[in-house]
């Protein structure tokens, strides 16, 4: 299985702040690398797809680069509704496998 | 409109089997490439993927999980249900059903279920 590893485990923010998460994945997975966002009680929600990728609908605040093994996730000037737990996923082979999660707290 | 909801048992006692089913609506399995899985996160704790089926009958297992897991789909009803087997106190978690989005060999979740919990206990 590919281990992915999120880091920090957590960070505290403000409302306007940049916040910059990253994902590093135990072999590489090329542009294979999705984002997910989730908020209490509910299920996640697919922020970027393929690294880079914005899904529909989601703010352009929100951004996701990378390749290969390092892959990073920046949320500029973030906003009360950001608040949440942050998922990384390699998708490029089975099985599926999942970060630990990044939790977007308010400062 | 897309929609995944999931149904089954809350609560189920150490070694038994658990079945959940999810139905589907607004797309099908008729449909080249389409699939549905399982994912469940334990309480306060990250996602793990369980399985998934595709339109072909392809079936795919979480390999630590394998040999618990059967997934199954019903394509005139729109329907998946997974089994897992000799149920244990770990495995108490949320379980979702979800429709994976493939593209170029790589696969995220774009439709979630809005998810079930499921307490194994005596």
């Amino acid at each position: 299985d590919i281990q992915m590893t999120q880091s920090p485990s957590s960070v505290s923010a403000s409302v306007g702040d940049r916040v910059t998460i990253t994902c590093r994945a135990s072999q590489g997975v090329s542009s294979g690398l999705g984002w997910y966002q989730q908020k209490p009680g509910k299920a996640p929600k697919l922020l970027i797809y393929a690294a880079s990728n914005l899904q529909s609908g989601v703010p352009s605040r929100f951004s996701g680069s990378g390749s290969g093994t390092d892959f990073t996730l920046t949320i500029s000037n973030l906003q009360p509704e950001d608040f949440a737990i942050y998922y990384c996923q390699q998708a490029k082979s089975f099985p599926l496998t999942f970060g630990g999660g990044t939790k977007v707290e308010i400062k | 409109q897309i929609t995944l909801k999931e149904s089954g048992p809350t609560l189920v006692k150490p070694t038994q089997t658990l079945t959940l089913t999810c139905i589907f609506s607004g797309f099908s399995f008729n449909i080249n490439g389409m699939g549905v899985g399982w994912i469940r996160q334990p309480p306060g704790k990250a996602l793990e993927w369980l399985a998934l089926v595709y339109w072909d009958d392809d079936k795919r297992y979480s390999p630590s999980l394998k040999s618990r897991l059967t997934i199954a789909k019903d394509t005139s009803k729109n329907q998946v249900v997974l089994t897992m087997t000799n149920m244990d106190p770990v495995d108490t978690a949320t379980y979702y059903c979800a429709r994976p989005y493939c593209r170029s060999g790589s696969c995220y979740v774009d439709y979630w279920g809005q998810g079930t919990l499921v307490t194994v206990s005596s």
